[in-house]
């Protein structure tokens, strides 16, 4: 049940872009984005409810393909501080309330 | 400020002995859950509740225990059961199911 997440890791200089992907071999039918840095608790990012739909905040947005039951992080210029572990999550089938969370990816930004 | 407080920040085990982790959320949430989170592995459902009484096993149950007498309060107890309890624990609480998840700081926990 647990989604799965790529790259596992990723190292960028500032300015760059990346994406991380989250696919699920299950239908999905909302996905979860947190962000962690080292030792702290996850940050929520962003919820994608629907299939096809889009959503950003600053220079980091996501899509949700429901169809292909993926979703995609995108990090358009980045910045120091969008270093940490990004982490997927998609409701538990068994549960419906919780999550089940990817691996996640360590993304290191470099000066 | 509302949030979520987890106590204490590190905790440490002796072989055979129980241990309880505090979670107390003044954010008025009726879900709560309790994640383990091992190096490389994300974080794993360990139990969850909707609401005050009630909690269900997650997917990694066997060696803990939980309560849900007060709706700011889900206490995580590691029991003797469990053999490798070694890992960051994360509380987290929401409106209710699928909402977004706020998460405490953690605690650690390892062993004597």
């Amino acid at each position: 049940q647990q989604p799965v997440q790529s790259p596992q890791a990723v190292i960028l200089r500032e300015g760059e872009d990346a994406v991380i992907n989250c696919s699920s071999s299950k239908a999905l039918y909302s996905v979860h984005w947190y962000r962690q840095k080292h030792g702290e608790a996850p940050v929520f990012l962003m919820i994608l409810l629907k299939g096809g739909e889009q959503k950003g905040h600053d220079k980091i947005s996501a899509s949700f393909n429901e169809k292909k039951q993926q979703s995609s992080l995108y990090l358009t210029a980045s910045q120091l501080s969008y270093s940490g572990t990004y982490f997927c999550g998609t409701p538990n089938s068994n549960s419906g309330y919780a999550l089940n969370f990817g691996k996640g990816t360590s993304l290191l930004v470099t000066p | 400020d509302g949030g979520i407080t987890q106590s204490p920040k590190y905790l440490f085990r002796k072989e055979g002995q129980n241990v309880t982790l505090s979670c107390e959320q003044n954010l008025n949430h009726d879900a709560m859950y309790w994640y383990r989170q091992d190096p490389g592995q994300g974080l794993r459902l360990i139990y969850y509740s909707q609401i005050v009484n009630d909690f269900q096993k997650g997917d990694i149950a066997e060696g803990y225990s939980v309560s849900r007498e007060k709706k700011e309060s889900f206490p995580l107890t590691v029991t003797s059961a469990q053999k490798n309890p070694t890992a960051f624990y994360l509380c987290a609480s929401s409106i209710g199911g699928g909402n977004i998840q706020y998460f405490g700081a953690g605690t650690r926990l390892s062993v004597l």
